[in-house]
């Protein structure tokens, strides 16, 4: 079955620092990958994601993420946190009829 | 820029009473779904429609929970009697099909609270 996992529920940043959220996944078949962000709210806003082709895939907000097969991982970067980044962010996997698994999620805090 | 629609934003009822909420998707999405978030938690799928039709109900709790789609556009999704463990905030999402690499958009959801 098609999982994934995030670690650590809340990640603290400094502002202007670089901004790393790990996301492994368990897939049975070639998987594509999403990353969503929450804010307070609101519902979930695509950032980006992976069908095929190129490995790292460049999203809005200036956020970007590496497929990695062998890791089997999916772990999403940007290289300077904005205050706006502040949101809980969510890794999922599609399986299916476009069904998606979703990890459990990381609230990200922006220290200024 | 079309986004999905939900009403109402927040509900606060008490145990037993029903409940309703209701989406309309972007023009032309064929796939509709309603997702449970719990809090603290990732959205878990609860059903999927193709057009009028359901395509996968299996997370779905029968005996309290029901979802139409009735001409193909806009749902609702009822709980009857509501019970304590359902406060959630209940998302509504749309997809042009059911591919994989379809994106879903998510509408701003319902905050359920049961008294």
């Amino acid at each position: 079955a098609q999982s994934v996992t995030q670690l650590g529920s809340h990640v603290s940043v400094s502002e202007g620092a670089l901004v790393l959220l790990r996301c492994n996944y368990s897939s049975s078949v070639p998987p594509y990958l999403f990353w969503y962000v929450q804010y307070p709210n609101q519902g979930l806003q695509l950032l980006l994601k992976y069908t095929t082709g190129a490995t790292l895939v460049k999203g809005i907000n200036g956020f970007e993420a590496e497929f990695k097969k062998s890791e089997t991982s999916f772990h999403l970067t940007k290289p300077s946190a904005h205050m706006s980044d502040a949101a809980e962010y969510f890794c999922a996997v599609a399986y299916g009829n476009n069904r998606l698994a979703f990890g459990k999620g990381n609230q990200v805090v922006v220290i200024p | 820029e079309a986004e999905v629609a939900q009403s109402p934003r927040y509900k606060i009822t008490e145990k037993s009473q029903a409940v309703a909420f209701w989406c309309d998707p972007i023009s032309g999405h064929a796939t509709l779904y309603w997702y449970r978030q719990i809090l603290g938690q990732g959205p878990e799928l609860l059903v999927q429609f193709q057009d009028e039709s359901v395509v996968d109900d299996s997370q779905l709790p029968k005996d309290r929970f029901s979802a139409e789609r009735l001409k193909g556009v806009d749902s609702t999704l009822k709980i009857q009697p509501a019970e304590l463990g359902d406060s959630a905030m209940y998302l509504c999402a749309s997809s042009f099909s059911r591919g994989q690499t379809d994106t879903q958009y998510f509408g701003p959801g319902t905050r359920l609270t049961v008294l």
